[in-house]
């Protein structure tokens, strides 16, 4: 069964630290997509990033980053130089392709707390 | 570019009276679903369009639930008879089917918040 994990419930750094958000997921699939999406007070999610199983190569955006590894069955996301409006509510997300279903299963979410 | 937009953005009701939900998904895209999501958790999967065709629902679509799609373009959904525990963000995204592209990116609205008396 499908799974993924943010045990971070809530964090905080203080405004230009870098933090690193963790997610684990779980699949039986080999292939298998995996995504990242943010959460403002506002409510409306905002795609990040998708990450396919075959590609596990690191990607950076701005102050963004992307660590994925098949070997932890992990995929942690990096901010550098936070900045109070990275405060929000973050998801990862899976999508499994061997089953045909193309609903995406969400982590409980990790809220990160910016201060200035 | 027009995003996904969801009406209403709230709702307050009272037990057992039924409430809809209209989505407009992104123009172009074919794919459209729901979620909902209660306080601390994230989005749980409800259900699935390919253009007018209903294809997946999650055991959490009780039978009070009803989705609809009937042109391919906007959704509604429904809840009859709303029960206390059905307080939650309704959330909808759209999506773009390319053959060969692999599981397409779901982009979501701002959601309706619902919170049954």
């Amino acid at each position: 069964a499908q799974k993924v994990t943010q045990a971070q419930t809530e964090i905080s750094v203080v405004e230009k630290e870098d933090v690193t958000l963790d997610c684990v997921y779980e699949t039986r699939d080999t292939t298998y997509y995996l995504f990242w999406y943010k959460q403002p007070p506002s409510g409306e999610l905002v795609f990040l990033i998708r990450r396919n199983s075959f590609d596990e190569q690191n990607e950076i955006s701005g102050r963004y980053s992307w660590n994925f590894q098949k070997s932890t069955s992990s995929f942690n996301f990096t901010i550098t130089a936070s900045q109070v409006v990275d405060s929000a509510v973050y998801f990862c997300a899976l999508s499994e392709a061997g089953t045909g279903a193309n609903n995406l299963f969400f982590g409980t979410g990790t809220r990160l707390t910016v201060i200035p | 570019d027009t995003g996904v937009s969801q009406d209403p953005r709230h709702k307050i009701t009272k037990r057992g009276q039924n409430v809809t939900f209209r989505c407009d998904p992104i123009s172009e895209h074919n794919r459209l679903y729901w979620y909902r999501q209660t306080l601390g958790q994230g989005p749980e999967f409800l259900t699935y369009f390919q253009n007018e065709a209903q294809l997946e629902k999650s055991r959490l679509l009780s039978d009070r639930f009803s989705a609809e799609r009937p042109k391919g373009s906007f959704s509604t959904l429904e809840i009859q008879r709303t029960e206390q525990g059905d307080s939650a963000m309704y959330l909808c995204a759209s999506s773009s089917e390319t053959v060969g592209a692999g599981r397409e990116t779901q982009y979501f609205g701002p959601g309706t918040r619902l919170l049954v008396l």
